[in-house]
C-alpha cells in the first residue's frame, strides 16, 4: 500500500525567504506525483503535476522536483508572500489505476 | 475555463438520514472519482466511476455508501444513514479519457450532528 509522507507538518518563514517543502512515497511505481495548495476550509487547487519520466516542472515562482527512484519530490517556493500561506499537499497517482494517495500536507505560513 | 462544480457547499444533517451530495463534473470526462477529507486528517480515495458502474472503491466505502450518474451532467454520492464519523469535506473529481490529470471540485462540508 502507497504510504505518502510530507515533512515538516508545519513551517513558518518570513516573507521573502524561499520555501521548500517535502514528500516521500513508499512505493515508486508511480505514474505521476501532483502538487495541490489547499486554503482552509477549502477546496484543492492543482499547482503542478509531474509525470514519472520527468524530472521537474515549473510554473512561475513553484518548482517541483521528482526523484522517482528514491521515492521523493520537493516543492519549491521562491521569495515567499503572505498570500502563500495555505497548506499543500501532494499525491502520487499509482501505474496500475488513477485513485490519488495523498500526504498529510504541510501548513506554510509566510509571517509579513 | 471549465470546472467541477459541487452542491451543497455544506451540509449539516442529523445521525441517522440520509445525504446526497451532488457534483456536476466537466462536460466531456467520463471518468468520476469521490474524496473524502476528515479534520485534521488526509483526502482519502472512496470511490471510482467510469461506464455507469464503480471501477474501484476503498473499505471505507461500505454499503452505506452509493454512487449514481442520474442524468447526462450529474454524478452523486449518496449516504443512506449517517453516523458522526461522516462528518467530513467530500470532494468530487472529474477526468477525461486519455488525461493524466484528476481535476477536483470545492468539495461539500457534511456536518453529523
Amino acid at each position: 500500500k502507497q504510504e505518502v509522507t510530507q515533512i515538516p507538518a508545519a513551517l513558518s518563514v518570513p516573507e521573502g525567504e524561499n520555501l521548500v517543502l517535502n514528500c516521500s512515497f513508499t512505493d515508486s511505481a508511480i505514474y505521476n506525483l501532483q502538487w495541490f495548495r489547499q486554503d482552509p476550509g477549502k477546496g484543492l487547487t492543482s499547482l503542478l503535476l509531474i509525470q514519472s519520466s520527468q524530472r521537474e516542472q515549473t510554473s512561475g515562482r513553484l518548482n517541483a522536483s521528482l526523484d522517482k527512484s528514491s521515492g521523493r519530490s520537493t516543492l519549491y517556493i521562491a521569495a515567499s508572500q503572505p498570500g502563500d500561506s495555505a497548506t499543500y499537499l501532494c499525491a502520487v497517482r499509482p501505474g496500475n489505476d488513477y485513485k490519488l494517495s495523498f500526504g498529510a500536507g504541510t501548513t506554510v505560513t509566510v509571517r509579513a | 475555463e471549465p470546472e467541477v462544480t459541487q452542491t451543497p457547499s455544506h451540509q449539516v444533517t442529523q445521525m441517522g438520514q440520509e445525504v446526497i451530495l451532488r457534483c456536476v463534473p466537466i462536460s466531456n470526462h467520463l471518468y468520476f472519482y469521490w474524496y473524502r477529507q476528515i479534520l485534521g486528517q488526509k483526502v482519502e480515495f472512496l470511490v471510482s466511476f467510469y461506464n455507469n458502474e464503480i471501477s474501484e472503491k476503498s473499505e471505507i466505502f461500505d454499503d452505506q455508501f452509493s454512487v449514481e450518474r442520474p442524468d447526462g451532467s450529474n454524478f452523486t454520492l449518496k449516504i443512506r444513514s449517517t453516523k458522526l464519523e461522516d462528518s467530513a469535506m467530500y470532494f468530487c473529481a472529474s477526468r477525461g479519457n486519455g488525461d493524466y490529470e484528476q481535476y477536483f471540485g470545492p468539495g461539500t462540508r457534511l456536518t453529523v450532528t
